[in-house]
């Protein structure tokens, strides 16, 4: 069975600009959850997405945002790039969204803002 | 007082000893309890995780639970130089949500 999937792997950016990451969970599962990864900061939860539905959302500013389609492949926004935006981006996929289910990371999209 | 807490390291154990890993959570309501293993420059893999109190096994890795004590540990046997990595715990504080909470990792570096 195929992992989770990011694209793209990685990124350059400038400030000012917008960004889009996608994510494609395991073959059945419906929940995807997106953190970010910085030295300082470790894994910070981002949001949640179950049956197209925003479940959960972390405390990242209005520029973050995401959205699931129908297959459960998840993408997630990121406008006005600030210098501190620069991270790791992954994506987590699980069975459902609550219960005691493993949650499967993917390799991650390594964005930078110049 | 941080929701999830291990302590940094590094941890240096000789290889072929047992490496013990600790992490403690503040919310008592929590509900499961996962540990991940993440190399340098890589994403994090599932190891293990527990939601009941006691001990749960898997090869050379036993986790172990103590919600009272409100303390998840992570052992690991024979530890080779390939476990060198950053393991970090993570905890599911309510059980209608996948958001985990994520400590700051603890470095182990085991030591031919």
């Amino acid at each position: 069975k195929a992992g989770v999937t990011q694209t793209p792997r990685y990124l350059i950016k400038t400030r000012g600009q917008q960004v889009t990451l996608s994510c494609s969970p395991i073959s059945g599962h419906r929940s995807v959850s997106w953190y970010q990864q910085t030295p300082g900061q470790g894994l910070q939860f981002l949001f949640e997405y179950f049956s197209e539905t925003q479940r959960n959302k972390g405390n990242f500013p209005g520029r973050f945002s995401g959205r699931q389609f129908s297959n459960s492949r998840s993408e997630m926004n990121v406008s006005t790039l600030e210098l501190g935006d620069s991270a790791l981006y992954l994506c987590a996929s699980s069975l459902i969204a609550g219960g005691n289910n493993e949650q499967f990371f993917g390799p991650g999209t390594r964005l930078t803002v110049l | 007082q941080k929701e999830v807490e291990q302590n940094s390291g590094p941890l240096s154990v000789p290889e072929g000893a047992i490496a013990s890993l600790n992490c403690t959570y503040s919310d008592r309501g929590s509900q499961s309890f996962f540990w991940y293993r993440q190399y340098s420059g890589k994403s994090p893999e599932l190891i293990m995780f527990i939601y009941s109190n006691g001990d749960k096994e898997d090869g050379r890795f036993t986790a172990q639970l103590n919600k009272a004590s409100q303390y998840v540990s992570l052992l690991i046997r024979d530890s080779q130089p390939s476990d060198s990595a950053t393991y970090l715990c993570a905890v599911k504080i309510r059980s209608n949500t996948g958001k985990l909470i994520f400590g700051q990792g603890t470095t182990l570096q085991v030591k031919p």
